[in-house]
């Protein structure tokens, strides 16, 4: 079964500043669906952005881009240009191409404090 | 209003009860999921639908079940609730083309004491 890492219990970042928030998941397919959700305060669960495995060319959407580096299983997301509104929990999930269901496995989550 | 619906938003119980969790869609998706949210755990698949007639179970189904009585809906049962089912429940929804995006409720906070 897949797994999905996020060692990263906790991050702060400054107005304005960049951040990294990283994952890493475990798999033997070679072909998945990788995304980043964010739950701000309200709960909603939000897409930020999403990776197909079989592109080698990073997703970017506006402020949010990621580092794909699929040999190594590591999927960050790069949060540029930092805003009070970014501040929620992210969570990085797997999609597998091959299981049935297309369940979506998701990491422990890592809560972005973004400081004024 | 909102594509999924989860009622209801917060609910405390007690221990022994027989909770229902219920989730409408108006996407018009066949796939249909609830998930748990556990600080430190991320969210946890519980169960899946992909039709009225397909129910599946999912990492952590146990002291749970569910039933498709729609196309559009598809509820959560606790049959006798515990403490450690106190959570935070999502219902998801995905159609068939390209990535099968989830489309989340707002949620579902769940209190047993």
């Amino acid at each position: 079964a897949q797994t999905v890492t996020q060692s990263q219990p906790e991050m702060s970042v400054q107005e304005a500043e960049t951040v990294t928030l990283s994952c890493t998941y475990d798999t033997s397919e070679s072909d998945y669906y990788l995304f980043w959700y964010k739950q701000p305060p309200s709960r909603q669960m939000i897409l930020v952005i999403r990776q197909e495995a079989y592109k080698q060319q990073n997703a970017t959407e506006n402020r949010f881009s990621v580092n794909f580096q699929k040999a190594a299983k590591s999927f960050s997301l790069k949060i540029s240009d930092s805003q009070l509104g970014d501040a929620a929990m992210y969570f990085c999930a797997y999609r597998s191409l091959v299981e049935y269901g297309n369940k979506l496995v998701f990491g422990a989550g890592t809560i972005l404090r973004v400081k004024s | 209003d909102a594509d999924v619906t989860q009622t209801p938003r917060n609910r405390i119980t007690k221990t022994g009860k027989r909770i229902m969790l219920e989730c409408s869609q108006t996407k018009g998706h066949d796939r249909m999921y609830w998930y748990r949210q556990d600080p430190g755990l991320g969210l946890r698949l519980i169960y899946y639908s992909f039709d009225v007639k397909d129910i599946n179970k999912g990492e952590i189904s146990d002291g749970y079940s569910v039933s498709r009585q729609a196309q559009a809906k598809f509820s959560l049962s606790l049959e006798s609730a515990i403490p450690n089912q106190t959570a935070l429940y999502f219902c998801a929804t995905a159609g068939l083309a390209g990535a099968n995006v989830l489309t989340f409720g707002a949620g579902s906070r769940l209190t047993v004491l």
